[in-house]
């Protein structure tokens, strides 16, 4: 079984710490990478993709991958309490687009 | 932007009854998915669509039928609602082609079965 695990939380930090969220998955052939922010009650809405070994990064995001040890990681700069959201790592299978999910690291921002 | 409007935020009907969740998207995008997410469980594929008439079982399509008579528009069935169905009923769509492409949510259902 193909699977996608995250550390389910919650994480907390301070305020304009920084914060560290982790995912492996088990499938070699994955290609693509994406985290998702989810806020209670609400869907979840795409924060960053990832393709190639490395680091990408996008204003206060980096998103890291490492293939060859199979994890993604996402980090935020400068939390802030607005950034308080579950986050959903998923990663491609297939041929159509489909998606693996982890379960979802809680994190929250202390003020 | 991609737009992905599902129908109803909150829906609850009884056991047994035939239950409609109707999805929309507005970028022409060839593949749709429907999830159902409970608390613990994560996010769990019920079907998906690459294209008009054709739907593909994800990992749990028990209970669940699905229908895609035009490109836009992808609708999940629940046969015979039961109470094990309460859940939240998320819609996604992505551009078909590179797996780069990523889906794209609506707001979600929130589905009770009394």
């Amino acid at each position: 079984q193909k699977e996608v695990e995250q550390n389910s939380g919650p994480l907390s930090v301070p305020e304009g710490a920084i914060a560290s969220l982790n995912c492996t998955y088990s499938d070699r052939g994955s290609q693509s990478f994406f985290w998702y922010r989810q806020y209670s009650g609400k869907s979840p809405e795409l924060i960053m993709s990832i393709y190639s070994n490395g680091d990408k990064e996008d204003g206060r995001f980096t998103a890291q991958l490492n293939k060859a040890s199979q994890y993604v990681s996402l980090l935020i700069r400068d939390s802030q309490p607005s950034d308080s959201a579950t986050y959903l790592c998923a990663v491609s299978r297939g041929s159509q687009g489909n998606l693996i999910f982890g379960k979802g690291t809680k994190l929250s921002v202390k003020p | 932007d991609v737009k992905v409007t599902q129908s109803s935020r909150y829906l609850v009907k009884r056991t047994g009854e035939k239950v409609f969740l109707e999805c929309v998207q507005d970028m022409d995008h060839e593949n749709m998915f429907w999830y159902r997410q409970d608390p613990g469980l994560g996010l769990r594929l019920i079907y998906f669509s690459y294209d008009v008439k054709m739907k593909e079982k994800g990992d749990i399509p028990e209970g669940y039928s699905v229908s895609r008579e035009k490109k836009e528009r992808f609708s999940l069935i629940l046969e015979s609602a039961s109470t094990n169905q309460t859940s939240m009923y998320l819609c996604a769509s992505r551009s078909p082609g590179q797996s780069y492409q990523p889906q794209h949510f609506g707001d979600g259902t929130r589905l009770s079965i009394l």
